[in-house]
C-alpha cells in the first residue's frame, strides 16, 4: 500500500512505556485522521487534522497525544497507557470532506 | 441519531450465492454513504459509495440499494466468491464535518 502507510504494524508496550505511531499519506490530502478500531466496535474516530490544525478532538483521554507536523505526516505519541487501549489504530485520510482513505493500521497490544 | 446500525453481524452464504448487508440510520442530514471492505491485517477500503440522490449504484458484482424513505441502504454482492470474505463496513458522512459515522461490522464468509 502506498497511498496511506504506517509505522510500526505491530506494537507491544507496557503500561509505563513511551512509544509513537506514525502515519504518512502520498495522495496530496488536506486531512488526515486516527482512529481505534477494537472488537465489535465501530471504528471510533480520535483526531482530526485539517492542513495540521486539530479540527476533532473526541474526548480522547490525555495518554494519547496526537501531533501533525505538516499535511502529509501525523503521529499518535502514547504514555502511560492502559490494557483496554490495546486495539488497531487506523490512519486515514482526504481531500476535504471527500472519501476517507485507510492505513493497514497499528496493531497494538499493552501489557 | 449519529448511529448506523448494521445487520447481519455475520453472514455465510455459498459461493455463487447472494450476500446482502443492511444498514439503517436516523440522521436523514446524512450526504454520502460508502461500503468498506477489511481483510484481515488490512485496514479498511473503500468499496463503492453512494449519495441520496440515487436509488442504486452497481459496479461490477457490487451494488449500493438506496431506500431513502425508509432510511436504510443496503450492500449487495452477486456471485460472491471466497475472496471476498472479509469484513464489510457501512458508514455515513455528516454532512459539512470530517465525521463518518461506521456501523459495526459485518464478517461475510463465502464457502467455496
Amino acid at each position: 500500500e502506498t497511498g496511506v502507510t504506517q509505522t510500526p504494524r505491530h506494537l507491544v508496550m507496557g503500561m509505563t512505556n513511551k512509544k509513537s505511531l506514525k502515519c504518512e499519506q502520498h495522495l496530496g490530502h488536506n486531512a488526515m485522521y486516527w482512529y481505534k478500531q477494537s472488537a465489535k466496535k465501530p471504528l471510533e474516530l480520535m483526531f482530526v487534522y485539517n492542513f495540521k490544525e486539530q479540527t476533532e478532538n473526541n474526548s480522547v483521554p490525555s495518554r494519547f497525544s496526537p501531533e501533525c507536523p505538516n499535511s502529509s505526516h501525523l503521529f499518535l505519541h502514547l504514555h502511560t497507557l492502559q490494557p483496554e487501549d490495546s486495539a488497531l489504530y487506523l490512519c486515514a485520510s482526504s481531500q476535504e470532506v471527500g472519501t476517507q482513505y485507510f492505513g493497514p493500521g497499528t496493531r497494538l497490544t499493552v501489557l | 441519531q449519529q448511529q448506523v446500525k448494521q445487520s447481519p453481524q455475520s453472514l455465510i452464504v455459498q459461493k455463487g450465492g447472494i450476500s446482502i448487508i443492511n444498514c439503517a440510520y436516523e440522521n436523514t442530514a446524512f450526504d454520502y454513504f460508502p461500503w468498506y471492505q477489511q481483510f484481515p491485517g488490512k485496514g479498511p477500503a473503500l468499496l463503492i459509495a453512494i449519495r441520496p440522490d440515487v436509488s442504486e449504484k452497481k459496479e461490477g458484482r457490487f451494488t449500493i440499494s438506496f431506500n431513502k424513505s425508509a432510511k436504510q441502504f443496503s450492500l449487495h454482492i452477486m456471485d460472491s466468491q471466497p475472496g471476498d470474505s472479509a469484513t464489510y463496513f457501512c458508514a455515513a458522512s455528516d454532512p459539512g464535518t470530517y465525521k463518518y459515522i461506521f456501523g459495526t461490522g459485518t464478517r461475510l464468509k463465502v464457502l467455496a
